[in-house]
């Protein structure tokens, strides 16, 4: 158990739909990631935030879009959701957004657009 | 970025030490070496990671060569359980600051037969 927690699970929804999912950290952590990962593409880094901001972008579409919160809990939201954004999300989490700092990896939510 | 080159997969019998190998040339000074390992749509799971020095944790050893451009993992007696996707990742650093975010290739899938 790496001390990340992600919901759901699991989650089935219809094309155009719109999803959130939730992350939260290991407990002391301020950095978050969100990682995609489909079976085609490989892991994707889509987007980190450090206490709040932030601070990094990768891959994240225009249709998504992620925040943290003041408990330092992460929230990606997912919109006008289309068939290949089936998918298994990864949030993952470390002390600092900085290099050296290990980032732990949550057991990932899978979302099948149908 | 410093990009990696692993090979696509590879073979170890059970009880045996896995040596699996990683090319990372183009490395800066300032970069480490991490290593993760994926079992079959888990979340990624931190290994071991370093800059200079040869590391080791109760998971595994990381031998870096003296010019960084490559590194060795080492699993010291391979068992079943650890047949999964190893990744081994270079650190980026992007533009002088540093976010920590880890940039995941096509990894090694790494097969422990009995």
């Amino acid at each position: 158990d790496s001390g990340v927690t992600q919901t759901p699970k699991h989650l089935i929804t219809a094309t155009g739909q719109r999803v959130t999912l939730r992350c939260s950290p290991r407990s002391g952590d301020l950095s978050v990631y969100w990682y995609q990962q489909s079976l085609d593409q490989g892991l994707q880094f889509l987007i980190q935030y450090y206490n709040g901001e932030e601070r990094a972008k990768g891959n994240i579409l225009e249709r998504f879009s992620a925040q943290q919160f003041p408990d330092l809990h992460s929230e990606l939201n997912l919109s006008s959701l289309e068939l290949g954004d089936s998918a298994l999300y990864f949030c993952a989490s470390s002390v600092a957004g900085s290099m050296g700092n290990t980032i732990y990896f949550g057991e990932g939510s899978w979302l099948t657009v149908v | 970025d410093a990009k990696t080159t692993q090979p696509p997969s590879m073979d170890c019998a059970e009880g045996r030490a896995a040596n699996l190998p990683c090319n990372h040339s183009t490395i800066s000074g300032n970069e480490y070496v991490y290593w993760y390992r994926q079992i079959h749509s888990q979340g990624p799971q931190y290994i071991i990671h370093g800059l200079k020095n040869n590391e080791t944790n109760e998971m595994a050893s990381l031998i870096i060569t003296e010019d960084r451009k490559s590194s060795t993992l080492i699993l010291p007696h391979a068992t079943l359980r650890d047949t999964a996707v190893y990744y081994c990742i270079g650190q980026i650093n992007a533009g002088g600051t540093s976010y920590g975010k880890l940039t995941f290739g096509q990894g090694t899938i790494l097969t422990v037969h009995p």
